[in-house]
């Protein structure tokens, strides 16, 4: 299975853009990638994914690299609330997520 | 609110007790997942139920029991567990287990502690 590497943290001050990397350099073709994350005492909470294009959606943007082998999750405009463990998986053709580490986030007021 | 309701939230148990973890969902799906989340381990898929037929056990040890007795409940049964059994379980939903681009909505899970 392809994995996926990221920060082990990040920090970033409140009301400013916060741009997440993910390194996949081992992703085939149809792996879908996708971004979750998971706040303080809750359970993973879905973001976005896409496939080959960039994605937006009212959370965040997906940048997915020509080669698809890196991708990044840009928000656009981060609050205290988006504070959270952000993970990026690859979903291939056997459904698995498979779950890596991910980034904490750290957000400043 | 994600429309997966999982309980209880937390739960202390004994290494001789026997508990049910219980998860429902209100979203209409057809699949449903176990997953167990140990400090400072990355998400570990325990179980898949898709259309409440059991699809996938990722070699968990038989002290985890699950059942899907229809397409909105999924129950996680323990008994005598370890106390490295200790984690947040967590349950989630899809629309079905097969999509490559499916999302999944997770439960906030049930912290375990085995003494």
């Amino acid at each position: 299975d392809a994995k996926t590497t990221q920060p082990n943290s990040m920090e970033s001050n409140e009301e400013e853009p916060v741009h997440l990397p993910c390194n996949h350099s081992t992703i085939s073709g149809t792996d879908y990638i996708h971004w979750y994350r998971q706040l303080p005492s809750q359970g993973p909470e879905y973001v976005i994914h896409g496939l080959t294009s960039n994605v937006n959606n009212r959370m965040a943007s997906l940048a997915i690299a020509e080669d698809r082998k890196s991708s990044t999750l840009i928000l656009h405009r981060a609050t205290l609330r988006d504070a959270a463990v952000y993970y990026c998986i690859l979903r291939g053709s056997n459904y698995q997520l498979i779950w890596g580490a991910g980034t904490k986030l750290i957000i400043k007021p | 609110e994600t429309g997966v309701t999982q309980t209880p939230r937390h739960l202390v148990m004994g290494m001789t007790n026997k508990k049910s973890l219980k998860c429902e969902q209100h979203l209409g799906h057809n699949a449903m997942y176990w997953y167990k989340q140990s400090a400072k381990k990355p998400l570990e898929l325990m179980f898949v139920y898709s259309l409440e037929e059991r699809v996938e056990n990722n070699s968990v040890p038989s002290r985890f029991s699950p059942e899907c007795p229809n397409s909105s409940h999924l129950f996680l049964h323990l008994h005598t567990l370890q106390p490295e059994d200790s984690a947040l379980y967590l349950c989630a939903s899809s629309t079905d287990r097969t999509g490559w681009g499916e999302k999944l909505f997770f439960g906030s899970g049930t912290q375990l502690s085995v003494l």
